[in-house]
């Protein structure tokens, strides 16, 4: 079956470590993907898209690999801030590159202690 | 800013109230838009896509005429929750993204927290 999966515990860390969060998938064969953050009660803000041509992409404090040998993505943050405390979903185009809907995984709570 | 506006933020009302929700992209015309739905730590699911000027494209097991899209305008889709009960509470989020290549991100709406009583 078609699986999308994040760090299913919660992540926590000192401010000014780099958090490093988990994104794998099954059975899909996606030509980018994308990483949201969400916080409570609010709708998912785009961070970043990598295309599955791509190894790594960053912006800021912000870095994403995409290893579509390992079927797998992962997301860094560097100097990590309280503020940086949210939610954070992958998602995927299921039907390459058409269309634009997103499957998501279910997300990765993130919790920076200062 | 917000490029995508969600109208309300939060309804309570009774069950068997049908209730319209209302997605609006403020600076791009989207002829698709995307309704999800949260439950409680869990992610996003999709519901469905909705299609200016044509019918919208439901995913498996959501009921169509539980959940009616409209897509009237390229500015606007509204999701009616019809003859809604509590197991219909829930955050509902629209999405959309601009003109071009399929696979620029999406923005989303802030969310609609939905309870049924």
């Amino acid at each position: 079956s078609q699986k999308i999966e994040q760090n299913s515990e919660a992540l926590n860390i000192q401010e000014g470590k780099t958090a490093t969060l988990t994104c794998n998938y099954t059975n899909y064969s996606p030509a980018y993907l994308q990483w949201y953050r969400q916080d409570p009660g609010r709708g998912p803000v785009f961070l970043l898209l990598i295309r599955e041509n791509e190894k790594e992409k960053r912006k800021e404090r912000l870095k994403v690999t995409f290893d579509t040998t390992l079927k797998q993505s992962l997301f860094h943050i560097t100097a990590s801030q309280p503020a940086d405390s949210a939610t954070y979903l992958c998602a995927l185009d299921p039907s390459y590159n058409q269309g634009g809907k997103l499957i998501f995984g279910q997300g990765t709570e993130l919790s920076v202690k200062p | 800013g917000a490029v995508v506006s969600q109208h309300p933020s939060r309804v309570i009302c009774k069950s068997g109230t049908s209730v319209k929700i209302e997605c609006r992209s403020l600076d791009f015309q989207a002829t698709t838009m995307f309704w999800y739905r949260q439950f409680p730590k869990q992610s996003l699911m999709l519901m469905a896509t909705s299609n200016e000027g044509s019918k919208a494209t439901y995913e498996q097991g959501v009921e169509k005429d539980k959940f009616l899209i409209n897509h009237a305008s390229l500015t606007l889709s509204t999701l009616t929750v019809t003859s809604a009960h509590p197991e219909d509470s829930s955050f509902y989020i629209c999405s959309a993204s601009r003109p071009g290549f399929s696979n620029q991100p999406q923005h989303f709406g802030d969310g609609t927290r939905l309870s049924i009583l």
